[in-house]
């Protein structure tokens, strides 16, 4: 079956610091990748979708300028936090999109800014 | 705009049988599709629905009514590992069939 990855599963940062998220298709070619993020018993909520060789397409009220998306291969987007604040803190994770239109989701990324 | 709404918990013992209700208010409706997921974990795909009627999988079958904006998620011969929660997402329509998540059900399975 279709495999997403996600790197690092876990991450501490210092406040003000960047961090970045790596998401790779392992098996498939992932045209399309979406991010979303998951606050602690909520929903999924939809971030941005990622196009490779195109600039994302972030949803209303996500501010593109902190969440920096790169989808420079067919296999990889990375997500960037940038100057991360503690209410950054959350679960972000990654789904891919293989030819026959399903979503593949990756094992999640938890970030705490301290 | 749009809004999925489906219970916030659900309680059941093990054998039962459960359904877990999603009503659903979008435009661009492709199909619904519903998840599972365990505390700290990602969610994985159970089922979905792009046409009305029921779809089988195993113990978990899901419905769909487009012309009522309502689906469902039975689950059957509950066991203890069921005990996670469960999100119906509705895929819209366009180029990235975009997934769009209701608030999810927690659902606890009681010996």
């Amino acid at each position: 079956g279709a495999v997403v990855s996600q790197h690092p599963s876990r991450v501490i940062c210092k406040s003000g610091t960047s961090v970045k998220i790596e998401c790779r298709s392992l098996d498939f070619q992932a045209t399309t990748m979406f991010w979303y993020r998951q606050f602690p018993k909520q929903s999924l909520m939809l971030m941005a979708t990622s196009n490779e060789g195109s600039k994302a397409t972030y949803e209303q009220g996500v501010e593109k300028d902190k969440f920096l998306i790169n989808h420079a291969s067919l296999t990889l987007s990375t997500l960037t936090v940038t100057s991360a604040h503690p209410e950054d803190s959350s679960f972000y994770i990654c789904s891919a999109k293989d030819q026959a239109y399903e979503q593949y989701f990756g094992p999640g990324t938890r970030l705490t800014v301290t | 705009g749009q809004s999925l709404e489906q219970p916030s918990e659900v309680t059941a013992v093990e054998g039962a049988i459960v359904q877990i209700n999603c009503t659903y208010q979008t435009s661009g409706f492709y199909g619904l599709s519903w998840y599972q997921q365990h505390d700290g974990g990602a969610p994985t795909f159970l089922s979905y629905n792009a046409l009305d009627g029921l779809e089988e999988t195993g113990r978990f079958s899901s419905f769909l009514s487009r012309s009522d904006s309502y689906g469902y998620l039975l689950l059957q011969e509950l066991q203890m590992k069921d005990s996670a929660s469960y999100f119906c997402a509705v895929k819209k329509s366009g180029g990235y069939n975009k997934l769009i998540f209701g608030a999810g059900t927690r659902l606890a399975v009681h010996p």
